[in-house]
């Protein structure tokens, strides 16, 4: 399997730039999670999917943020417009949470996003 | 609620020396335990679970983890440590009864194991 694939590996953009982050999860995983990571805040959960439909989008930090799943096999995440603190490593994670989140995330590599 | 704590920010061992990063929970039914590693510029990765069962698991890597109940516990051990096991570690916790929650994950414990 390939394993959980996120695009771009790195970014590196001026504040005010519409930045995406894409993400396809492991064929046969219905849900897909994004998680933000920072030294000063560790490890967040922005926002994760069920069957392409998202179920708890509390983590995301303001407006200027949004993710959709259009299908099955791609998730986006999207910040307009970006600014110096969102700079972190977005990672995205996927899992079978058909018998209620018993099996495990799998997570990609991470998107490193750094805003000038 | 749930919630997950590792009380270390730093773990360090010498090489061939067992090792122990300490994970604790609070929920208000009974957990569902993982231990995930990441390793520099990776993401994290699966160590080991606890559904139910017998209170030691075993996992990837010569790694092993205790449930303990009494002492809301499930602590990361390995009895010989490598200057490779050397990365982040998080312990994370679900209430079986949470309905759509899903994990939530521990601050992390950075392991140096020295040569």
């Amino acid at each position: 399997d390939a394993g959980v694939i996120q695009s771009p590996r790195h970014e590196v953009t001026e504040m005010g730039q519409e930045v995406t982050l894409r993400c396809k999860p492991i064929s046969g995983h219905n849900s897909l999670f994004w998680y933000r990571q920072t030294m000063m805040r560790g490890l967040e959960l922005l926002i994760y999917f069920n069957n392409n439909v998202p179920i708890d989008d509390s983590g995301m930090p303001e407006d200027r943020f949004s993710a959709k799943m259009p299908n099955a096999s791609f998730s986006t995440l999207k910040i307009q417009p970006s600014e110096p603190r969102d700079s972190a490593v977005y990672f995205c994670a996927s899992s079978d949470s058909g018998t209620g989140f018993l099996q495990p995330q799998h997570f990609g590599d991470g998107t490193r996003l750094s805003i000038l | 609620a749930q919630s997950v704590a590792q009380p270390e920010d730093q773990v360090n061992v010498a090489e061939g020396n067992p090792l122990t990063v300490k994970c604790t929970y609070s929920v208000s039914g009974n957990p569902y335990l993982f231990w995930y590693v990441q390793y520099p510029n990776r993401g994290l990765q699966f160590l080991l679970k606890y559904i139910t069962g017998d209170n030691l698991v075993k996992g990837s890597y010569g790694f092993e983890a205790e449930f303990n109940k009494s002492q809301t516990s499930f602590h990361l051990k390995k009895p010989s440590a490598l200057v490779s096991d050397s990365a982040l570690y998080f312990c994370a916790v679900r209430d079986w009864n949470s309905g759509n929650t899903p994990l939530v994950f521990g601050k992390g414990t950075r392991l140096s194991v020295i040569a």
